[in-house]
């Protein structure tokens, strides 16, 4: 148990449709990082969130973007959706002692599986 | 793209034999992390390290950061079944974002 929730847990949608993932950070943590891990391979940065701000972002195009609330819970949206969207979404959790500063441990959450057909 | 490389894929073992799994890079990192993950779940942290030729131990687990800060090793000794799962090396480029290898999945026989 990390004490960070994901939600929803599996969800299917159609090519061309939106999607919105959440994710509620441990208790204490300022920053939520995003990734994306398709079958067979490991996770993929796709940004992170530093008290509500943008911190980082990785090689993925604008229709992935997210957003930071002031208790620190985050969500993920993903316009457009393509079938290589398909993966699990999973959200990691810490404390940073500065946007550039290396704090506690990182928590992940189980993820959401999407599946666009 | 991946661009931290893990070796082997798969690996297959019975139960207390040693192994090691390896992770390259021909970048430098801040800090390389080693997570285990299982199946339907999130990665979870085994070890930091921050130090080139640093060395950490967790009961069986040893981990090594290279010298120049590039790779990194991950040593079982005398394996169980409870070690199967996926191991991922993640390295830090920019202090808390985290680049990932493809992972090696451990599967270790009774």
């Amino acid at each position: 148990e990390t004490g960070v929730t994901q939600s929803p847990t599996h969800l299917i949608k159609t090519r061309g449709q939106q999607v919105t993932l959440r994710c509620s950070s441990q208790s204490g943590h300022n920053t939520v990082s995003w990734y994306q891990q398709a079958l067979g391979q490991g996770p993929q940065f796709i940004f992170q969130y530093y008290r509500e701000e943008e911190n980082g972002r990785g090689n993925f195009p604008p229709r992935f973007s997210g957003l930071q609330f002031p208790n620190y819970s985050s969500e993920l949206n993903v316009n457009a959706l393509e079938l290589d969207d398909s993966a699990l979404y999973l959200c990691a959790s810490s404390l940073l002692l500065g946007p550039n500063l290396f704090g506690n441990t990182i928590y992940f959450g189980e993820g959401s599986w999407l599946t666009v057909v | 793209t991946q661009l931290l490389e893990q070796s082997p894929q798969f690996l297959s073992i019975q139960e207390g034999e040693n192994l090691t799994v390896y992770c390259n890079s021909s970048s430098v990192f801040s800090s390389l992390q080693w997570y285990r993950q299982e199946p339907g779940e999130g990665p979870v942290l085994l070890v930091t390290v921050v130090t080139g030729g640093e060395v950490k131990k967790l009961k069986r687990l040893t981990f090594q950061f290279g010298d120049a800060r590039k790779d990194s090793s991950l040593h079982i000794t005398a394996a169980q079944t409870g070690d199967t799962g996926l191991y991922l090396c993640a390295g830090a480029y920019n202090f808390n974002k985290f680049y990932f290898g493809s992972g090696t999945k451990l599967n270790v026989k009774p």
